[in-house]
């Protein structure tokens, strides 16, 4: 059925140093795919998103590319910062309905 | 532009209890789709609402229900809660077209945490 896998976490990094989540989904067709970050105590907020094969999204330093061949959506950032620290959800539109990730915890220290 | 806004943003319920929780989406946004967080499931679909008819439903028993109103604000109930009940709703709206194009792209609310004791 449709899924979506991510890397698990808790990721603990340094400020500034580089970040991969890893995300592949399992899904009929080529959905839009959406990146998702969550802080404590809050909803969820867009990140990025991609429509179609090869789109890569982009936003705050993050960016992720829709990569048809191997259904991943990658998430990267060159320099994280402490304020980056939060849940990061990978999900993929089916119809009108999300299916998330289970969310990749991110810690970011001084 | 306004957010989706939530009501309540924390409640506390005991078993056997219904409750009501209540989105507004963004102006404009015609589709509400709510969504339960849980540390065990993590974030699951329970329906959408699209000009006041339910046009998508999760597998979630038949305690949880919703409608929408003509102004596209909806409402999620929960009938009879079980402890396992208690976890994060968010709800989300998008303008609500058709096929797989920017306009679906959901916003969420900040949430109702609903305890259930």
């Amino acid at each position: 059925g449709d899924s979506v896998t991510q890397m698990e976490g808790p990721v603990t990094l340094s400020e500034e140093a580089f970040l991969t989540i890893n995300c592949t989904y399992t899904a009929t067709g080529y959905p839009s795919l959406f990146w998702y970050v969550q802080y404590p105590g809050e909803g969820l907020q867009l990140l990025l998103k991609a429509t179609k094969a090869d789109d890569k999204g982009s936003n705050k330093g993050f960016e992720a590319t829709y990569r048809k061949e191997t259904t991943s959506f990658h998430l990267e950032k060159g320099s994280v910062q402490v304020s980056d620290s939060a849940v990061y959800f990978c999900a993929f539109l089916s119809g009108s309905r999300l299916t998330f990730g289970e969310g990749t915890q991110l810690t970011v220290n001084p | 532009k306004a957010g989706v806004t939530q009501t309540p943003r924390y409640l506390i319920k005991t078993r056997g209890q219904q409750v009501t929780l209540s989105c507004s989406p963004i102006s404009g946004h015609r589709s509400v789709s709510w969504y339960q967080q849980t540390p065990g499931q993590g974030l699951q679909f329970l329906f959408e609402y699209f000009s006041e008819t339910q046009r998508n439903k999760g597998n979630f028993p038949g305690r949880f229900s919703g409608r929408q109103f003509s102004n596209s604000r909806s409402e999620m109930n929960v009938s009879t809660l079980e402890l396992g009940d208690s976890a994060l709703y968010l709800c989300a709206s998008s303008l609500g077209g058709r096929g797989a194009t920017l306009a679906d792209t959901q916003y969420f609310g900040p949430g109702t945490r609903l305890t259930v004791l």
